[in-house]
């Protein structure tokens, strides 16, 4: 079984504030990294599919780099707000295989 | 738009009992897969199919069967049912190994 860890496990974050959290892969038989967000009562919705080192992606205030070499992808939230409060999930994906995922960062935004 | 349904929100079973979980998705999608989640386990991959009547065992297949009798449909069968298996279970399907659609997920309790 793939070992796939996020740090932390949860956070706090003021609303306004900025924050970053990480997820560590195996750095060999890379394929993909995943990013999803889960709200509470809803299904996880994919935020980005990176695949090539260095990669960076971004959607609104969320943004995400990719090191494939070491083996960690960055998500960071900037001006972070209320609606941002969920569940945060990364997923490895090996060469022709299925989705190993982390055990997720919660983050709650507090207004 | 993808959608991705669970016959259940929520479901409460008796220890021993037979329970069926069901899931359907619109979009033509060859694969499908079967998740719990666990409080700080993140998703774990149970039983996952490329196809009709085909399967395959994720990481955590002990205590569980499936079904694929139809592209649209893949049932998550509990042939005993134990309170171990009191967890929250995610659907999801994608048309090729990358993007994976999630469904609302059922929160399942064995008593």
């Amino acid at each position: 079984i793939l070992n796939v860890e996020q740090s932390p496990q949860s956070l706090h974050v003021q609303e306004g504030d900025s924050t970053n959290f990480t997820c560590s892969f195996p750095s060999s038989n890379f394929y993909a990294l995943h990013w999803y967000r889960w709200e509470t009562a809803k299904s996880p919705e994919a935020l980005f599919v990176m695949t090539l080192n260095g990669d960076e992606k971004k959607k609104g205030r969320i943004s995400a780099t990719l090191n494939t070499k070491e083996g960690y992808s960055y998500l960071y939230i900037k001006g972070s707000q209320p609606e941002d409060s969920a569940t945060y999930l990364c997923a490895f994906e090996a060469a022709g295989n299925k989705l190993t995922f982390g055990g997720g960062t919660r983050v709650l935004v507090k207004p | 738009d993808v959608k991705v349904t669970q016959s259940s929100r929520y479901l409460v079973k008796r220890t021993g009992e037979k329970v069926f979980l069901e899931c359907v998705q619109d979009m033509d999608h060859e694969n499908m897969f079967w998740y719990r989640q666990d409080p700080g386990l993140g998703l774990r991959l149970i039983y996952f199919s490329y196809d009709v009547k085909m399967k395959e065992k994720g990481d955590i297949p002990e205590g569980y069967s499936v079904s694929r009798e139809k592209k649209e449909r893949f049932s998550l069968i509990l042939e005993s049912a134990s309170t171990n298996q009191t967890s929250m279970y995610l659907c999801a399907s994608s048309p090729r190994i990358h993007e994976q659609y999630f469904g609302p997920g059922t929160r399942l309790t064995v008593t």
